[in-house]
């Protein structure tokens, strides 16, 4: 079974502080996902990577960078946290086939007050 | 850009009873593929069922079925035998055609099961 794991469950930080969220996935994937879901709204992607060092903007890039420096590894980076970056953060990985599922890690809630 | 809505914020079902949930989908495309995924309240996504736009019959796993209608863009799910356990959030999902392509989804329904 694929497994992604996302290294917090819960998080909480303040205004300013600079945040890393950390992904990791143990099927040597090459696509890898950051997803933010807020009630309402559903899943809306920020940012994804198709292989080492590279990156796409996904739909809410804005307050967000990523890095992915090794193939199994994705992280989210919040240069400066704000309260309305409070949210639940989704990583997801899924191998190169057309029409691959993704499979999702366990979730971050992030609370930044 | 592709869009997928649901209309249903919320659905209920007695166990044991059979609820479908709906999802539309806006694409110009003509291969693509459609998930439905399942969170619980334990927040791990999970795969619930997958189609592939160019295969006419309808996907099913065990009590999960759809309803695929390519022309309409519709894919709605159907949950037989309804139980407790299928109480969750349920989202519809689109993948284009390429590898790396995003997964698009709608805003989610949320499944209440009644004992």
């Amino acid at each position: 079974d694929v497994k992604v794991t996302q290294s917090s469950r819960y998080l909480v930080k303040r205004t300013g502080e600079k945040v890393f969220l950390e992904c990791v996935q143990d099927m040597d994937h090459e696509n890898m996902f950051w997803y933010r879901q807020d009630p309402g709204l559903g899943l809306r992607l920020i940012y994804f990577s198709y292989d080492v060092k590279m990156k796409e903007k996904g739909d809410i890039p804005e307050g967000y960078s990523v890095s992915r420096e090794k193939k199994e590894r994705f992280s989210l980076i919040l240069e400066s946290a704000s309260t309305n970056q409070t949210s639940m953060y989704l990583c997801a990985s899924s191998g190169p086939v057309r029409g691959s599922p993704l499979h999702f890690g366990n979730g971050t809630r992030l609370t930044v007050t | 850009a592709q869009t997928v809505t649901q209309s249903q914020p919320e659905m209920s079902v007695q166990e044991a009873e059979t609820v479908t949930l709906s999802c539309t989908y806006d694409t110009s495309e003509s291969d693509y593929y459609l998930f439905w995924y399942k969170q619980p309240p334990s927040r791990q996504m999970i795969l619930v069922i997958r189609q592939e736009a160019y295969k006419q019959q309808n996907a099913t796993e065990n009590r999960f079925s759809v309803n695929f209608q390519k022309a309409a863009k519709s894919f709605s799910l159907k949950i037989s035998d309804s139980q407790l356990g299928d109480a969750a959030m349920y989202f519809c999902a689109y993948r284009g055609q390429g590898g790396s392509e995003k997964l698009v989804f709608g805003k989610g329904t949320k499944l209440t099961v009644n004992p």
